[in-house]
């Protein structure tokens, strides 16, 4: 069955560095999304992708953040310089055509020191 | 601001019981809800959704019900298996904001099935 696949799966790094996560979403799906979820908080919609250029994005997802569809397959979420506060999971999800029902990959946890 | 719901932190039921998770919302724009069970250190897999058109969807063990005018929807797993323990998301969107609608989620509710 096809999925959502994130790499890397753990990311440790400093404060102010610059991180680069990436997705592989599922290959016939149109529509992709980043979410995080800070420990012990709810999932959070960070921002949403369709046809080549941002569909939606929330307060959280500022200058800090980009995202990019560099090729066929990959869709990757940039944070620039990193905060402390930028510690959590990161999920991304595809969706078919419909628009519906998201798919998320295991997403990253990325750690901020 | 918390559009979405789960009141329920933990629940904990017998196994071959039925399990019954609830959600609220606020948001009337909200026409699209999902349910997603989650475990530790994964991410969410999509168990079963409903339509705002339907009041009633049933996959296997899972049924979804929704109650518009309550704002209201519960998610019934008959009967519950101990493989099913794990944190359960609601989720609802509003598809009639367009394509590529967002997901917004509730707190969770960790289910847990025992012997």
């Amino acid at each position: 069955e096809p999925e959502v696949t994130q790499t890397p799966s753990h990311q440790v790094t400093q404060m102010g560095q610059e991180v680069i996560l990436r997705c592989v979403p599922i290959s016939n799906h149109l529509y992709f999304y980043w979410y995080r979820q800070i420990l012990g908080q709810k999932v959070e919609f960070l921002v949403s992708f369709y046809n080549n250029e941002i569909s939606e994005k929330s307060e959280i997802f500022d200058d800090q953040f980009s995202v990019e569809r560099p090729d066929g397959s990959n869709f990757t979420l940039k944070i620039r310089s990193t905060k402390l506060e930028d510690s959590a999971m990161y999920f991304c999800a595809s969706c078919d055509n419909t628009g519906e029902t998201q798919y998320f990959g295991p997403g990253t946890r990325l750690l901020v020191l | 601001d918390q559009q979405v719901k789960q009141n329920s932190p933990s629940l904990s039921v017998q196994e071959g019981r039925i399990s019954i998770l609830n959600c609220d919302y606020t948001n009337s724009m909200f026409d699209y809800f999902l349910w997603y069970k989650k475990y530790p250190a994964e991410g969410p897999t999509f168990l079963i959704s409903i339509s705002s058109i339907k009041d009633k969807n049933e996959d296997g063990r899972f049924t979804v019900f929704l109650n518009k005018s309550a704002k209201h929807l519960s998610l019934h797993i008959v009967p519950s298996q101990p493989g099913d323990s794990a944190v359960y998301f609601c989720a609802a969107e509003s598809m009639t904001t367009g394509t590529a609608s967002k997901l917004t989620f509730g707190t969770g509710t960790r289910l847990q099935v025992t012997l």
